[in-house]
């Protein structure tokens, strides 16, 4: 059974710092995206990672994926205020023959990026 | 503009109660989902559907059905077997077959008992 880990749950930093969110997995997957979610809204995409060593940026966000260590990790960079968000990593469990990806899911870091 | 429309937003349950939450989607994508989320908690799959009158159980449908005749539709119906139905509930859609492409989502009911 695939397992999703992050840490941390919770992160408190200041503004212009940086920082590491992790994503470990149990079992062998290719594929793997993250999310952001603001509270009572819906979820976002921010990256899709489809390879080992594959890197991804978008602004002061930066994801990358070690499937052989299976971990994939987003790093934000001096961080801003507007970052404040929950972020969720999912996991590809399963292509199905007809295409559909069942993803399972992180229990998400909740990020507050204080002044 | 293209995306996923949920409808409610909030819904309240009686006891004994059937609901159904709406989902529509004007992205041409061929599979739908739906997952729950709890507060603290990451989305857990419900069903999810492949094609038009297709669709598979996920980690957690006990309590729950869901029924895809267009392709465009996938409504999930809460039934009074589900005894903790609180919890956020969120439709989301994408391409298949090889196309790599992230889930997109709807903004989400929020259930609740009465």
């Amino acid at each position: 059974e695939l397992k999703v880990e992050q840490n941390p749950l919770f992160l408190s930093m200041q503004e212009g710092k940086n920082y590491t969110i992790y994503c470990n997995y149990s079992t062998t997957s290719d594929r793997l995206y993250w999310y952001r979610q603001d509270p009572g809204k819906s979820l976002e995409s921010l990256f899709v990672l489809l390879s080992n060593g594959a890197v991804k940026q978008e602004g002061r966000l930066m994801a990358s994926l070690d499937t052989k260590a299976r971990l994939s990790t987003l790093h934000i960079t001096a961080a801003v205020h507007d970052l404040s968000a929950t972020y969720f990593c999912a996991v590809v469990r399963l292509v199905t023959q007809g295409g559909s990806e069942k993803l399972v899911f992180g229990k998400g870091t909740k990020l507050t990026v204080n002044p | 503009d293209g995306g996923i429309t949920q409808s409610p937003k909030y819904l309240f349950r009686k006891e004994g109660q059937n609901v159904t939450l709406s989902c529509e989607q004007n992205l041409n994508h061929d599979a739908m989902y739906w997952y729950r989320q709890d507060p603290g908690q990451g989305l857990r799959l419900i069903y999810y559907s492949q094609i038009v009158n297709d669709f598979q159980k996920g980690d957690i449908a006990e309590g729950y059905s869901v029924s895809r005749e267009k392709k465009e539709s996938f409504p999930l119906t809460v039934t009074s077997a589900q005894k903790n139905p609180t919890a956020f509930y969120l439709c989301a859609s994408s391409m298949s077959r090889g196309a790599y492409q992230p889930q997109h989502f709807g903004d989400g009911t929020r259930l609740s008992i009465l």
